[in-house]
């Protein structure tokens, strides 16, 4: 089974300053046929189901705003919200949809 | 925006079974396979299992095997999950989210809007 680690747990960010979170899958998630990331992000705000916001690595969903990013390769993935906005607060999740069982990293909470 | 209704909260006793129904709008349930993923309070995202709309094959998790089931109705376009000898610590909210296709696993692009279960003697 593949083993999804997030760091940091939580991270408190100004606003409109950058948020990083990493992602680090414990097996590759690179399909060599299609070469794909097959890795996505989450956002969830409280009380609400997740959201999401970007596949394959780095195509973001429909309708999520470009300051949202995804990058990485292989093994280390990483989730950028390039000028964080108030709405943004959130725990956000890695997914990696590569083989089953899927599995999500534990989160990541964002705050001001 | 797309979303799956799912059935209202349930408050259950140890030791009994709980049925959630998820329905998804328009007529391409069997275009897509569902997935449902609990999450206990205050905690992070589990994966329970994944049925297709299509064939109705499954996929548990593991842990949760010998006391999950998931079914379909393609007349109706809704999915079912049943958990049975549930315990304390079965006390979750309940998603269904269907994936970007029938493939297992995929990305989960609509999720339902949540159902808590609460198991509490």
């Amino acid at each position: 089974d593949i083993v999804m680690t997030q760091s940091p747990d939580s991270l408190a960010v100004s606003l409109g300053e950058r948020a990083t979170i990493n992602c680090k899958s414990s097996q590759s998630v690179l399909s060599s046929s299609n070469n794909n990331h097959y890795l996505a992000w989450y956002q969830q705000k409280p009380g609400q189901p997740p959201k999401l916001l970007i596949y394959w690595a780095s195509t973001r969903d429909s309708g999520v705003p470009d300051r949202f990013s995804g990058s990485g390769s292989g093994t280390d993935f990483t989730l950028t919200i390039s000028s964080l906005q108030a709405e943004d607060v959130a725990v956000y999740y890695c997914h990696q949809y590569y083989s089953a069982p899927t599995s999500f990293g534990q989160g990541t909470k964002v705050e001001i | 925006q797309l979303q799956l209704v799912q059935s209202g909260a349930e408050v259950k006793k140890p030791g009994a079974s709980v049925k959630v129904s998820c329905k998804a709008p328009g007529h391409t349930f069997t275009k897509f396979g569902f997935n449902w993923v609990r999450q206990a309070p205050g905690q992070g995202l589990e994966w329970m299992g994944w049925i297709s709309g299509n064939s109705g094959d499954t996929n548990y998790a593991q842990n949760l095997q010998d006391r999950v089931t998931m079914t379909t109705d393609t007349s109706t376009g809704t999915a079912y999950m049943e958990l049975r000898g549930l315990r304390s610590d079965d006390t979750a909210m309940y998603y269904c989210a269907r994936g970007q296709g029938v493939r297992n696993p995929s990305a989960f692009g609509v999720w339902g809007q949540g159902t808590m279960v609460t198991v509490s003697s």
